[in-house]
């Protein structure tokens, strides 16, 4: 089963910033944080990863409170084109490997 | 970087035959390959996990018989769906762990899937 809870969806405007919450409440020390996301008929795309500071790439910012229970993943700028499902998912760093999907977030950018 | 690719990405076949599906890391070479099952409106779902030149591990649930799974290669994957049935119909994703080439190397990069319908 998968160790994180989602909102089942959210809305956003175009050109705004989308906040995506994640509650990870049993997450463990050596667990991290993924977030990928998946286009209708696609594979899912990785965004980004963290462990307990603040992440931050081309494409988001991954914010992780300090006792690393919850998460929230920020597109700064959405587009149209960021529609999508979100997953968040905790996994160990090397061992155990498998990525475990819940019902994620579908996104909706409106213009 | 990290361009995994899957072939077809479309099939349509007759029941009983079977149905051959490649994944290929193209820029990196990965060690563990993973191969997913999503049905309509559901998340994906692991089926097994597959390292090179060895046996594949599979998901509990999954028939070893029916979905063949070879990694010959660092860039290789393969899934054979065995007398292929309609049940089987569904999208098949397959992934990459990241390894030498690619910058998170305990990241899994995704294939665009292979929508299977077996009439």
């Amino acid at each position: 089963d998968a160790k994180t809870t989602q909102p089942p969806s959210m809305d956003c405007a175009e050109g705004r910033a989308a906040n995506l919450p994640c509650n990870h409440s049993t997450i463990s020390g050596n667990e991290y944080v993924y977030w990928y996301r998946q286009i209708h008929s696609q594979g899912p795309q990785y965004i980004i990863h963290g462990l307990k500071n603040n992440e931050t790439n081309e494409m988001a910012s991954l914010i992780i409170t300090e006792d690393r229970k919850s998460s929230t993943l920020i597109l700064p700028h959405a587009t149209l084109r960021d529609t999508a499902v979100y997953y968040c998912i905790v996994k160990w760093w090397g061992g155990s490997e498998k990525l475990v999907f819940g019902k994620g977030t579908k996104l909706t950018v409106n213009p | 970087g990290a361009v995994v690719s899957q072939h077809p990405s479309r099939v349509i076949c007759k029941s009983g035959t079977s149905v051959k599906i490649e994944c290929r890391s193209l820029d990196f070479q990965a060690t563990t390959m993973f191969w997913y099952r999503q049905f309509p409106k559901q998340s994906l779902m692991l089926m097994a996990t597959s390292n090179e030149g060895s046996k594949a591990t599979y998901e509990q649930g999954v028939e070893k018989d029916k979905f063949l799974i070879n990694h010959a290669s660092l860039t290789l994957s393969t899934l054979t769906v065995t007398s292929a049935h309609p049940e089987d119909s569904s999208f098949y994703i397959c992934s990459a762990r990241g390894g030498t080439g690619t910058v998170n190397t305990d990241t899994q990069y995704f294939g665009p899937g292979t929508r299977l319908t077996v009439l």
